[in-house]
């Protein structure tokens, strides 16, 4: 069966420091993993997927994330944050099934 | 803006009532996803549908149906609401039914049941 964990279910960053989103999946198959922001009152944005080619992978607005199979871990990183990088985070599994399995989501503020 | 509408944006209704969400998805995308999203059960992946067939079935209640029509827009049909209906409800649209396809997600509707 497939799952997505999230370590932290909020995480508070300053401006202009690391950020760190942790992210585990089981998965029984090679699968697709999706890092998506949902910021309030609006729909998931995608910030990046994972697929099989490279194991770093860069999105949008500076985030990028590392696959790791040997640790089954898919964590998001950005090197500087941002004011409007508070939001919630989803990490996200696909398998060969076509179903997609969503993490509970961890909230991003960030302290000015 | 994604491409993907949802209509209506919100939705306030009586429990035991029947309501009908609306989602057209971005132009050149077949697949169509349902999610509900509430508080205590996160985002729950209910049905997807790929170019007019039913492709996958999540958590979705016997309550709850869905269609996509040959236009490609689907309709998620929730009936017999009751107060734990009450949720976001996202559409998500991708251009195939692979899981390596990225999904384009509306900006929801909004349900409360009374």
């Amino acid at each position: 069966a497939q799952s997505v964990t999230q370590l932290d279910s909020h995480v508070s960053v300053s401006e202009g420091t690391p950020v760190l989103l942790r992210c585990n999946y089981s998965s029984s198959y090679s699968p697709s993993l999706f890092w998506y922001v949902q910021h309030p009152n609006k729909g998931l944005q995608l910030l990046l997927k994972y697929t099989s080619a490279a194991t770093l992978v860069k999105g949008i607005n500076g985030f990028e994330a590392e696959f790791k199979k040997s640790e089954t871990s898919f964590h998001l990183t950005k090197p500087s944050a941002h004011m409007s990088d508070a939001a919630e985070y989803f990490c996200v599994v696909s398998d060969y099934g076509n179903q997609f399995y969503f993490g509970t989501g961890t909230s991003l503020t960030v302290i000015p | 803006d994604s491409g993907v509408t949802q209509t209506p944006k919100h939705l306030i209704t009586a429990t035991g009532q029947r309501v009908t969400l609306r989602c057209s998805p971005r132009s050149g995308d077949l697949s169509v996803y349902w999610y509900q999203q509430s508080l205590d059960q996160g985002l729950q992946f209910l049905i997807q549908y790929y170019n007019g067939e039913e492709r996958a079935k999540g958590n979705i209640l016997e309550r709850f149906s869905a269609q996509q029509f040959p236009d490609l827009h689907s309709e998620l049909n929730l009936s017999s609401l009751e107060l734990g209906d009450s949720a976001l409800y996202f559409c998500a649209s991708s251009v195939a039914h692979g899981s390596s396809y990225e999904q384009y997600f509306g900006p929801g509707t909004r349900l409360t049941v009374t």
